[in-house]
């Protein structure tokens, strides 16, 4: 079963807008991870944030946890074509911290 | 570095045929996974390892087989393949425990099963 779930389901924006993605969760965990996934490729991984920590930045990358609401965000600012992918926030199920769960994503579509 | 690679790419069988799907990594990382990726739900843990020699089961293991004979490599076998299984095939890597390390994923096998 899904741990995690995003919202929207899809996203779509224009060049230079903010892009902000939800991720909400069922259980408590010890982190979250985002992943990005072009169009017929692998997931790379974006960014973990421990339990302990309210925000993290990477880049232009904004992430978001609140342990209290069980959720994520993951903004994007200034956004570019290439930032143009499916999002997925991963959660470890309860019981096991190898078995991650993957939600089912949100498709970002930025237009030039 | 190749990172983590996949063989093959595509691959089309007929229902009750067999093969498997091979991964390697050449990052040195003890853990390795196996998901599965379905429109519109995500990816789910088929099996994983946690070290050469190691596996162990994940969300919807059935149907399917590992083995971690060497430590880069990380085979995922279809015994009966049934056209449940068509799907896109993703291997991944990591140093440490996948909640708690990046996962390295390789670029996909897409598996269909007539």
């Amino acid at each position: 079963s899904q741990q995690g779930e995003e919202d929207p389901q899809a996203l779509s924006i224009q060049e230079g807008e903010n892009a902000t993605m939800n991720c909400s969760y069922k259980t408590s965990i010890n982190n979250l991870q985002w992943y990005r996934q072009n169009s017929g490729r692998g997931l790379v991984h974006l960014i973990l944030i421990r339990s302990n920590e309210r925000e993290k930045h990477s880049g232009r990358l904004r992430v978001t946890l609140d342990t209290s609401k069980k959720s994520s965000s993951l903004l994007i600012t200034a956004s570019r074509a290439a930032d143009t992918a499916s999002y997925f926030c991963a959660t470890p199920t309860p019981s096991n911290n190898n078995d991650m769960r993957f939600g089912a994503g949100t498709r970002l579509t930025v237009k030039p | 570095n190749a990172g983590v690679t996949q063989t093959p790419k595509f691959r089309v069988l007929k229902t009750g045929q067999s093969m498997t799907l091979l991964c390697a990594q050449d990052m040195n990382h003890e853990y390795m996974y196996w998901y599965r990726q379905d429109p519109g739900m995500g990816l789910r843990l088929i099996h994983y390892s946690v070290g050469e020699g190691t596996t162990a089961k994940g969300e919807v293991p059935d149907g399917y087989n590992v083995s971690r004979l060497k430590k880069q490599n990380f085979l995922l076998g279809l015994e009966s393949a049934a056209p449940s299984q068509t799907s896109v095939y993703f291997c991944a890597s990591s140093y440490g425990q996948g909640s708690y390390n990046e996962q390295f994923f390789g670029p996909g096998t897409r598996l269909t099963v007539l």
